[in-house]
């Protein structure tokens, strides 16, 4: 089974970029490579996903290695509303999704 | 605001009680699941349902008993919980599982928070 592994947390300071790595070593070629974040109180919430190709859309952009063994989601300009728990997941067995534990993003202001 | 309507917000039961948590989709969406997940933990892929079947239980004790009357709700029966059962229980919807369909996000409810006393 394809896992993703994550920092624990990172800090960031108000409207600047933040990069949230995630590693994925033994993703196979069918898996696409989904974001997802939490933020207090309220259920997961998809950001972005892509399979070979950088991607972006309103809320970030996702930046793929060209061997697919890693990704960054960029947030071009972090808000105190992007403080959350930002989840890396490979798509699994049946198209359902596993979450690791995830980054935990502090905005600073 | 969440297209994935859950209720209650709230829920404290005894050990001995009955309940139902309840979800509520109108996207259209025929791929439901069930997620529990206990403080600073991420979710738990606890059920799937696709076309209102069960396709998926990740081997969920059986005091717990999922429903899918219709293409727009997923119910979750309780019965003689455990205080370890107390968590945050989230369902979400997708359009489909299987093909090309599958990418497509899953969208949350805000979850049920469960208390066992």
């Amino acid at each position: 089974d394809a896992k993703t592994t994550q920092p624990n947390s990172m800090e960031s300071n108000e409207e600047e970029p933040v990069h949230l790595p995630c590693n994925h070593s033994t993703i196979s070629g069918t898996d696409y490579i989904h974001w997802y974040r939490q933020l207090p109180s309220q259920g997961p919430e998809y950001v972005i996903h892509g399979l070979t190709s950088n991607v972006n859309n309103r809320m970030a952009s996702l930046a793929i290695a060209e061997d697919r063994k890693s990704s960054t989601l960029i947030l071009h300009r972090a808000t105190l509303r992007d403080a959350a728990v930002y989840y890396c997941i490979l798509k699994y067995n049946n198209n359902d999704m596993r979450f690791g534990a995830g980054t935990r993003l502090t905005v600073k202001p | 605001d969440t297209e994935v309507t859950q209720t209650p917000k709230h829920l404290v039961m005894g050990m001995t009680n009955k309940k139902s948590l309840k979800c509520e989709q109108h996207m259209g969406h025929r791929a439901m699941y069930w997620y529990k997940q206990k403080a600073k933990k991420p979710p738990e892929l606890m059920f799937v349902y696709s076309y209102e079947k069960l396709s998926i239980n990740e081997s969920v004790p059986s005091r717990f008993s999922p429903e899918c009357p219709n293409s727009s709700l997923l119910n979750l029966h309780l019965h003689a919980l455990q205080p370890e059962d107390s968590a945050l229980y989230l369902c979400a919807s997708s359009q489909r599982l299987g093909g090309i369909s599958s990418n497509q996000p899953q969208h949350f409810g805000d979850g049920t928070r469960l208390s066992i006393l």
